[in-house]
């Protein structure tokens, strides 16, 4: 089945630096691969996706990269604040007739100010 | 943020006995799934449902039933609790299938003692 391989499990940065998390999957036929960030005793919550027939998407200062032929994607942070520190999830959606979501074990990112 | 409701927030009980937590949402969306979050696991899936009356497993099925009678409602049992089984357990719905976002209640944590 599916596997979804996180990378690094966490993660310490100096306010005003930049972040990347990075995920491997292992099912060629997964094609929609969004990514959660969870605070503390909070849910997750979505922040960004992309769907394989995309390379990279950008959101304000969050942007999503895809390399189809590598089976990896990964989540850019610039300018980080504070307020980005939480557990940062991937996940990749699986084949199947119903199919649902593999997630990464998570990325702890601490912004130091 | 989407209309989920998860019941109760917070649980006590003890081994062997039953218990029944339930997602309830407002936003009429087909899909709707059962998590278990434990410390170094990231979110893992326990069952889904993609309909009334249709469900499936997820990776970490055993010791759990669902039930869903109505759109709205997606109810997870555990027959007869196992310290193993405690945890906080989220359940998140989707539009459509695994390639839609899927977005997240609150939360329950459940303690079995």
């Amino acid at each position: 089945g599916e596997n979804v391989e996180q990378h690094p499990s966490t993660l310490s940065v100096q306010e005003g630096d930049s972040a990347v998390i990075k995920c491997t999957y292992s099912d060629s036929a997964s094609n929609y691969f969004p990514w959660y960030k969870q605070e503390l005793g909070k849910r997750p919550q979505l922040i960004i996706d992309i769907r394989s027939n995309v390379g990279e998407k950008k959101d304000q200062r969050i942007a999503v990269t895809l390399n189809k032929t590598a089976k990896h994607f990964s989540l850019h942070i610039t300018e980080t604040q504070p307020e980005d520190s939480a557990v940062y999830f991937c996940a990749a959606s699986t084949r199947g007739s119903q199919g649902n979501l593999i997630f990464g074990k998570g990325t702890k990112l601490s912004v130091k100010p | 943020d989407a209309g989920i409701t998860q019941s109760p927030r917070h649980k006590v009980t003890e081994t062997g006995t039953p218990v029944t937590l339930r997602c309830h949402q407002t936003e009429n969306h087909r899909y709707m799934y059962w998590y278990r979050q434990d410390p170094g696991h990231g979110l893992r899936l326990i069952h889904y449902s993609y309909g009334v009356k249709d469900t499936d497993k997820g990776e970490v099925s055993d010791g759990y039933s669902v039930s869903r009678s109505k759109t709205e409602d997606f109810l997870l049992t555990l027959e007869s609790a196992t310290s193993s089984q405690t945890s906080v357990y989220f359940c998140a719905i989707s539009l459509e299938d695994s390639n839609q976002p899927q977005h997240f209640g609150d939360g329950t944590r459940l303690s079995i003692l």
